[in-house]
């Protein structure tokens, strides 16, 4: 069982650049996060997504993009990088929130340095 | 708006018993979670608590008070492995998604001494 799979690890960009962060789950999640974490702050929220074809803001969504068109599938793009954007990123799924106590499951993150 | 508050450190010895508090202010409370997470590594899910009370988990319990806006995170017999950020997180019907996304606290840097 995978759980959530995140890809690159880490990743050294330069101003300006672009690239996709990709995060994938195989547990048939229909509800999938990104998240930034930054040192001394708390995790805040990208991006989300409740379903195929669905995605919304969240509290931090300036200079980012997602789209989600397979359930297993949630890509983060960065468009033109900036110093800003440094951050560890973290992806999550949970299951329907008719669960009564689901929790995230997350990925091990990535480490994005922008130079 | 929403509003977490925990510790930023503390620190505890082998063996001993500590107690992590949040407070949180929201609008459509929803639930609340206590995450682990060691340097370097995700967070991982411990608890849940959306009723007022004690939910016990072996070595560690969380406790809720709705009416106060307060939870706290206790973990017995502290062992080294345990030295790790421990984040609050609170689920809050007003921010997105259908039950409600999750808010993170800053998280308490714990450190467990011999």
């Amino acid at each position: 069982n995978a759980g959530v799979t995140q890809t690159p690890k880490f990743r050294i960009l330069k101003i300006g650049q672009s690239m996709t962060l990709q995060c994938a789950q195989d547990m048939n999640h229909n509800y999938m996060y990104w998240y930034r974490q930054d040192p001394g702050m708390g995790l805040k929220l990208i991006y989300y997504s409740v379903g195929a074809g669905i995605t919304d803001k969240g509290e931090v969504p300036n200079g980012y993009n997602v789209s989600r068109s397979t359930t297993e599938d949630f890509p983060l793009r960065l468009e033109l990088a900036a110093p800003s954007q440094t951050s560890v990123y973290f992806c999550a799924s949970s299951s329907w929130a008719g669960t009564a106590n689901y929790g995230y499951t997350f990925g091990s993150g990535t480490r994005l340095t922008v130079v | 708006g929403q509003n977490i508050d925990q510790p930023t450190e503390m620190t505890a010895t082998e063996g001993a018993i500590v107690q992590i508090n949040c407070t949180y202010q929201t609008s459509g409370f929803n639930g609340l979670f206590w995450y682990q997470q060691h340097a370097g590594e995700a967070p991982t899910f411990l608890s849940y608590n959306v009723l007022d009370g004690l939910e016990e988990k072996g070595r560690f319990s969380s406790f809720l008070s709705r009416s106060k806006g307060y939870s706290y995170l206790l973990l017995k017999e502290l062992q080294m492995k345990d030295s790790a950020s421990y984040l609050c997180a609170v689920r809050d019907r007003n921010y997105g998604g259908s039950q409600g996304n999750l808010i993170f606290g800053k998280g308490t840097k714990l450190s467990v001494k011999p």
